[in-house]
C-alpha cells in the first residue's frame, strides 16, 4: 500500500510563473490536507479537500492560490505568479475517515517549491 | 497567544540520558492530541497519539494534562537515533481533523 505521493520533489520557478504541485492521498483515503512550511517556522495549515469538494480553504492566501482534487487524479495545489515568499516546503496529508477521535494523517514527502 | 506553543530548543542532551519536552494549547475545547517527529527536510510523522490517561510506547511516555492544557513527551534512554524535531499537535475538531502544529522541539542527542 503506498503512502502519500507528491510530485515534484523539487521545483524552481522564476517569479511570476505559476507553481503546480500535485498530491496523491494513500489508497482508501478521501480527505486531503495541504500544509505549508517555511523555513524555520511550524507547519500551517492551507486547505482541507474532499473528492470534488473544497471544505475549509481558511488558510489560504486569499490571492494567487487554489486548490483541487477532482474525482479522478490526484489533488493539485496552484500557485500563480510565484514571489520569494512562496518559496517553502509544501506538504499533503491525507486520512480515511472524519473520525476526529481516531484517525491521524499521513504525510507525503513534500514539495519544495525554490523561487528564485 | 499562540494556539499552541512550544520550546523550540535545542535541546542538546547526551546518549542514555532522560529528556523531556512539554506544549501548551490554547483552545480548551481541543479534542485530541498527538506528538509527531520530523526529521530534518523530511515529513512528519506521527510518533503517537497522547490519551487522558497517558501512555507509553517503549522507551517514549506521553502525558497530557487538560486542566493546565498542556502535554508532554518524555524519552528516557536517549539514542542517536532520537534526534530530530518533535512536534506537538493538537486537533481542535470542527468535524474534521482540524489540527494545529506547534513550531517543533528540536532535539540533538549527542554521543
Amino acid at each position: 500500500n503506498a503512502g502519500v505521493m507528491q510530485n515534484p520533489r523539487h521545483l524552481v520557478r522564476r517569479r511570476g510563473q505559476e507553481a503546480r504541485l500535485r498530491c496523491s492521498p494513500m489508497k482508501g483515503h478521501s480527505h486531503v490536507y495541504w500544509y505549508r512550511q517555511l523555513p524555520e517556522e511550524g507547519l500551517k495549515f492551507m486547505v482541507y479537500l474532499q473528492k470534488e469538494n473544497i471544505i475549509d480553504e481558511s488558510g489560504m492566501p486569499k490571492e494567487r492560490f487554489s486548490a483541487e482534487f477532482p474525482k479522478e487524479g490526484p489533488s493539485i495545489l496552484r500557485i500563480q505568479q510565484v514571489v520569494r515568499g512562496d518559496s517553502a516546503a509544501y506538504f499533503c496529508a491525507s486520512s480515511p475517515s472524519r473520525d476526529v477521535f481516531m484517525d491521524t494523517q499521513y504525510f507525503g514527502p513534500g514539495t519544495r517549491l525554490t523561487v528564485l | 497567544r499562540k494556539e499552541v506553543e512550544q520550546d523550540p530548543g535545542p535541546f542538546n542532551v547526551p546518549e542514555g540520558a532522560t529528556v523531556a519536552f512539554n506544549c501548551t494549547y490554547s483552545n480548551s475545547a481541543s479534542q485530541s492530541f498527538f506528538w509527531y517527529r520530523q526529521d530534518c527536510r523530511k515529513e512528519p510523522k506521527l510518533l503517537m497519539s497522547v490519551y487522558s490517561s497517558g501512555n507509553e510506547d517503549g522507551r517514549f511516555t506521553a502525558q497530557l494534562n487538560r486542566a493546565s492544557q498542556y502535554i508532554s513527551l518524555l524519552i528516557r534512554d536517549s539514542k542517536l537515533s532520537d534526534s530530530a524535531t518533535y512536534l506537538c499537535v493538537v486537533n481542535h475538531s470542527g468535524g474534521y481533523q482540524k489540527v494545529t502544529f506547534g513550531i517543533g522541539t528540536k532535539l540533538q542527542v549527542i554521543p
